[in-house]
């Protein structure tokens, strides 16, 4: 069946240090891909998507990449701040089916 | 624009009672799905309502959970009896009908069984 898989934490980084979180994926047909964000006592958002190959989704200084060929989309950042500390959720949604399958987060902690 | 709510935030109960959760989604939205998170592990679906009726409940567990949304709005998901592996994280999620595939997460339900 269809399935994300994303690095462990947690992951610790100094205030302005570069970001990425692996996330590959396993997915009949042409699959959605996303990448949510969970701050602390709030509900997870959504960080960026990207629905077709080579597409780029980008927001708040973060991007993603959808690659076919490696079946990959990991997040990068290039200088974090600590209001980045939060968890991380990779998904993907495929074509007829409203719902996610999540990866099991990745927990990034950003120190000043 | 109110977000989804969710209630109770935490719920600590022991082995064998009854818990039910509530869902609130965003005034409009007409489909609405229920997750849970156990353990840190992932973010596992468990059911999907277009208005009030069942889409998909391939993900609930077992029948000791039920799940409704009468009239279309707030939703439940009672567990009984709970047992101790339903301790986790309860997400609810709601989406507008026009095939926008985004969804609006609450900010979860915690239920601790003892």
């Amino acid at each position: 069946g269809d399935s994300v898989t994303q690095m462990e934490g947690p992951v610790t980084l100094s205030e302005e240090a570069f970001l990425t979180i692996n996330c590959t994926y396993t997915a009949t047909g042409y699959p959605s891909l996303f990448w949510y964000v969970q701050y602390p006592g709030e509900g997870l958002q959504l960080l960026l998507k990207a629905t077709k190959a080579d597409d780029k989704g980008s927001n708040k200084g973060f991007e993603a990449t959808y690659r076919k060929e490696t079946t990959s989309f990991h997040l990068e950042k290039g200088s974090v701040q600590v209001s980045d500390s939060a968890v991380y959720f990779c998904a993907l949604t495929t074509s007829g089916t409203y719902k996610y399958i999540f990866g099991t987060g990745t927990r990034l902690k950003v120190l000043a | 624009e109110a977000g989804v709510t969710q209630f109770p935030s935490h719920s600590v109960i022991e082995k064998g009672q009854t818990v039910t959760l509530r869902c609130d989604p965003i005034s409009g939205h007409d489909n609405l799905y229920w997750y849970r998170r156990v353990m840190g592990k992932e973010i596992k679906f468990l059911l999907h309502f277009v208005k009030e009726s069942k889409q998909d409940e391939s993900g609930m567990p077992n029948n000791r959970f039920l799940a409704e949304r009468t009239g279309g709005t707030y939703s439940t998901l009672k567990v009984q009896p709970a047992e101790l592996e339903d301790s986790g994280v309860y997400f609810c999620a709601s989406s507008p009908m026009t095939g926008i595939d985004e969804q609006f997460f609450g900010p979860g339900t915690r239920l601790t069984v003892l």
